[in-house]
Order: structure tokens, then C-alpha cells, then sequence
């Protein structure tokens, strides 16, 4: 089975620090993405990557950047945390070819206060 | 714009029983529908997949139908169980060359009681 690794279950950060979210696949996936989910909201797309250093732009890319240097590992750095990135935050990866399978990271949830 | 809706929001029903979650969608062009279930505190995990040319696509008790004709999808769970209890959502992938930029509903809650 596909696994996608997301390093920490629970964070709890302060306002203005600089926070990684880490996340492997293990299957030599191209595409990796992070996506964010609130309630009442879905899922939404934050970036993703289609190839190692390659990255591209989701829905909601402000206050995020990401790093993608070796297949398996794609990072989502937040610059400087504040209150309205509190979120669980989802990381997935894919295979190419007609069905699209996703399968997603166990999700980080991260507090800022 | 694309938007996938899902009713109910929510529904709780007794163990044993039968359900069926709904979801419509407006995403066009369309390549394929799956529907996910996500445990409280978890990612999703892939229920069912179907492009548009399938109809119906089981995975145990779990059968989700498509009609692609009138953008509706749902998912029919059959002798419910309480590890059932859980959000399920639906998710629309859009042909290429959105391809990458899923739309998700927003899940309907089932809680599976006693």
C-alpha cells in the first residue's frame, strides 16, 4: 500500500514563527500536494509539485511556500504563522494515469496562538 | 465555477440500517468522481473511483452510483456499522488540463448509533 507520512499529528505554534509541515510518500510519486480543510469549508488546494523542484500555485497560496528537493519529500513552510492558518493541514500524493490515485497523509493539525 | 454540493449535511442513523449520501457537482469538463471516507482526526481514504462512462462501483458494503448526465453521484451504505460513523466526501477531478485542481464538497457527517 501507498503510504504518505505527515511528521507531526498535533502542532502548536506561536504568531510570527516559522513553521515546517513535513510529508513523504514512499510509492515514487510525481505529484505531491497540500491542501488545508476547515470546517464547513472542503478541502481546499494550497500547492503542489509535479516533479522534484517544480511547484505550482493552489487556490490559496498566500502566507505559504513549499519546498520540494527529492521525490518523496514535499514541505510546506508557513513564513510567519498567524491565527488564521489554525487548520488541519492535508498532504497527498498521486500517480499518473487515468485514475488519478490520491491517498492522503493522516492530516497535521496545527494551532497558532 | 466549480462546485461540488453534498446532502445532507448530516444524518444519523441506528446500526444495521441502510443510508444513501447525494452529491452534485458542476464541474465541467469532467474526468472522474470519487467519494472518500475521512475519520475524525484522519486523512481520507479512497471509497470509490468512476470516470464517466461507469455507472455503479461497489467496495463492500459501500455502492456509489454516477449519473453523469444530470452531475449526480451518491453513495449507498448497506448494514450500517458503527465504525461507519465517519464524514464521507466527494470529490470531482476536472478534465485535463484542470487536472490537478480537485473540487471537494464538503461532507456529510454519519454517526451510526446503537
Amino acid at each position: 500500500d501507498v503510504k504518505v507520512t505527515q511528521s507531526s499529528r498535533y502542532l502548536v505554534k506561536r504568531t510570527g514563527e516559522k513553521v515546517f509541515l513535513e510529508c513523504v510518500q514512499d510509492m515514487d510519486h510525481e505529484n505531491m500536494f497540500w491542501y488545508r480543510q476547515d470546517p464547513g469549508l472542503g478541502l481546499r488546494l494550497i500547492y503542489f509539485s509535479y516533479d522534484v523542484k517544480m511547484k505550482e500555485k493552489g487556490d490559496i497560496p498566500e502566507g505559504y511556500s513549499v519546498s520540494r528537493e527529492k521525490k518523496e519529500r514535499f514541505s510546506l513552510i508557513l513564513e510567519s504563522a498567524s491565527t488564521n492558518q489554525t487548520s488541519m493541514y492535508l498532504c497527498a500524493s498521486r500517480t499518473t494515469g487515468v485514475d488519478y490515485g490520491y491517498t492522503f497523509g493522516s492530516g497535521t493539525r496545527l494551532t497558532v496562538v | 465555477k466549480n462546485q461540488v454540493e453534498q446532502s445532507p449535511q448530516s444524518l444519523i442513523i441506528l446500526e444495521g440500517k441502510n443510508c444513501t449520501l447525494q452529491c452534485n457537482y458542476t464541474v465541467s469538463p469532467f474526468s472522474n468522481l470519487r467519494w472518500y471516507k475521512q475519520d475524525t482526526g484522519r486523512g481520507p481514504v479512497s471509497l470509490t473511483i468512476m470516470t464517466f462512462s461507469e455507472n455503479t462501483k461497489s467496495n463492500g458494503r459501500y455502492t456509489a452510483t454516477l449519473d453523469a448526465d444530470t452531475k449526480q453521484s451518491s453513495l449507498h451504505i448497506t448494514a450500517s456499522q458503527l465504525s461507519d460513523s465517519a464524514s464521507y466526501i466527494c470529490v470531482v477531478s476536472p478534465g485535463i488540463p484542470g487536472g490537478n485542481k480537485l473540487t471537494f464538497g464538503t461532507g456529510t457527517q454519519l454517526k451510526v448509533e446503537l
